[in-house]
């Protein structure tokens, strides 16, 4: 059975300092892996998608990265913003169309 | 606008009572899901559909049960089984297929009284 662990819970930087969010996962035999931010009471809105046959995926200030192998995906938020404070989630997607969360790593940025 | 919505963003259940989550979309999608998430933990599967008139337990799926009869509408019901139902329930759909993005409605919130 698939387990996706995002540590840390939570994390608080100064603003500009980049960010840099963990994702593990316990089967590599995924099909996709997807960043997802989420704000206080809202749904999620998705970042970045990884196909598996990719290494990482970039969207402005933010970077993805996978490595199967490993067991491991990366979000980078570069010169990070009081925006982006919000909760963070990984998923990763494997046979059957199912998407197995992690519990998310919480972000402030301080001002 | 094309979207995922869901109502009410607030539901109060009553001891016994069942209660039915609404979630619709104009994306014209082929799947969709319903999740469930407690405070500070990730989201957990209920039930997903794949295409019209079909549907599939996910991994907490007692308690719940849905119905597929339009391509926009996946309405979820929450049944008097469901002994713990106070949580933020999220809706979301993709074109279908393995590597396909997932989209998210703002969710309801349903506690008990």
């Amino acid at each position: 059975k698939q387990e996706v662990t995002q540590i840390p819970a939570a994390l608080s930087v100064p603003e500009g300092e980049n960010l840099v969010l963990n994702c593990s996962f316990t089967d590599s035999a995924i099909y996709n892996l997807q960043w997802f931010r989420q704000d206080p009471g809202k749904g999620l809105t998705s970042l970045l998608l990884i196909q598996s046959s990719q290494r990482e995926q970039t969207s402005g200030r933010l970077n993805a990265s996978l490595d199967k192998s490993s067991g491991r995906s990366t979000l980078y938020i570069a010169a990070s913003q009081p925006g982006d404070s919000a909760t963070y989630l990984c998923a990763a997607k494997a046979a059957g169309n199912k998407l197995t969360f992690g519990g998310g790593t919480r972000v402030l940025v301080k001002p | 606008d094309g979207g995922i919505t869901q109502s009410p963003k607030y539901l109060f259940r009553k001891e016994g009572q069942n209660v039915t989550l609404s979630c619709e979309q104009n994306l014209n999608h082929d799947a969709m899901y319903w999740y469930r998430q407690d405070p500070g933990q990730g989201l957990r599967l209920i039930y997903y559909s794949q295409i019209v008139n079909d549907f599939q337990k996910g991994d907490i799926a007692e308690g719940y049960s849905v119905s597929r009869e339009k391509k926009e509408s996946f309405p979820l019901t929450v049944t008097s089984a469901q002994k713990n139902p106070t949580a933020f329930y999220l809706c979301a759909s993709s074109i279908g297929g393995a590597s396909e993005k997932l989209f998210f409605g703002s969710g309801t919130q349903l506690s008990v009284l």
